[in-house]
């Protein structure tokens, strides 16, 4: 699969902050997805994106879908401790492109109190 | 309900084992998917069931063996294992293949001795 560059790849904020990370591809995408993982769990889905240009807001999460079909930002707003954890931002092209989602590297989250 | 269920949480063997790891869902999807997962990395898709039957094998070693006994349930046996295949293993399920919205599990937090 293809990967993705998603940055920064690493955020340490105090609570209360705002936090912004984003993904760009090569290649166009038809989905975009992001994913938070905590440790030792399995990724829990967060936004999933269809159409380029939409903006879609989960409680604090707000995340986009680039015009150009080739990027997405994730933005947490007011962060909490809770919000601790690797963020992952996934995305996949056509029925040409093959099935598989294609991961970023992770951006890993710490907030202190 | 977007659950996905992983059994065994936490698994060690030794190289010469036979073990398998399960994987079930009640979501009505018709697509399954075992990922793996290294410390700090993304994870890699191994395996797709698409309608009980295989439709992707990424290039995994015939040391894993993956099962798709109904819709709802996904195994993966695992035979002569060796200590780099130490990791956490994904199972995930999608409406469809071509359903870009894919559900994780908890995983199982594989050691090979």
């Amino acid at each position: 699969g293809q990967q993705l560059n998603q940055s920064p790849q690493s955020m340490f904020i105090q609570e209360g902050e705002d936090v912004s990370m984003n993904c760009t591809s090569s290649s166009i995408f038809n989905t975009w997805l992001w994913y938070k993982q905590d440790p030792g769990e399995g990724p829990v889905l967060l936004i999933a994106l269809y159409k380029a240009g939409e903006l879609t807001s989960n409680g604090r999460l707000t995340a986009q879908f680039g015009i150009t079909r080739k990027d997405s930002f994730l933005n947490i707003s007011a962060s909490i401790p809770s919000d601790v954890g690797i963020y992952f931002c996934a995305g996949r092209g056509g029925s040409n492109s093959g099935y598989a989602l294609n991961f970023g590297k992770g951006t890993s989250l710490l907030v202190t109190p | 309900d977007t659950e996905v269920t992983q059994t065994p949480k936490h698994l060690v063997m030794g190289m010469t084992n036979k073990k398998s790891l399960k994987c079930e869902q009640h979501m009505g999807h018709r697509a399954m998917y075992w990922y793996k997962q290294k410390a700090k990395k993304p994870p890699e898709l191994m395996f797709v069931y698409s309608y009980e039957k295989l439709s992707i094998n990424e290039s995994v070693p015939s040391r894993f063996s993956p099962e798709c006994p109904n819709s709802s349930l996904l195994n993966l046996h695992l035979h002569a294992l060796q200590p780099e295949d130490s990791a956490l293993y994904l199972c995930a399920s999608s409406q469809s293949e071509a359903t870009d919205t894919q559900y994780f599990g908890p995983g199982t937090r594989l050691t090979v001795l």
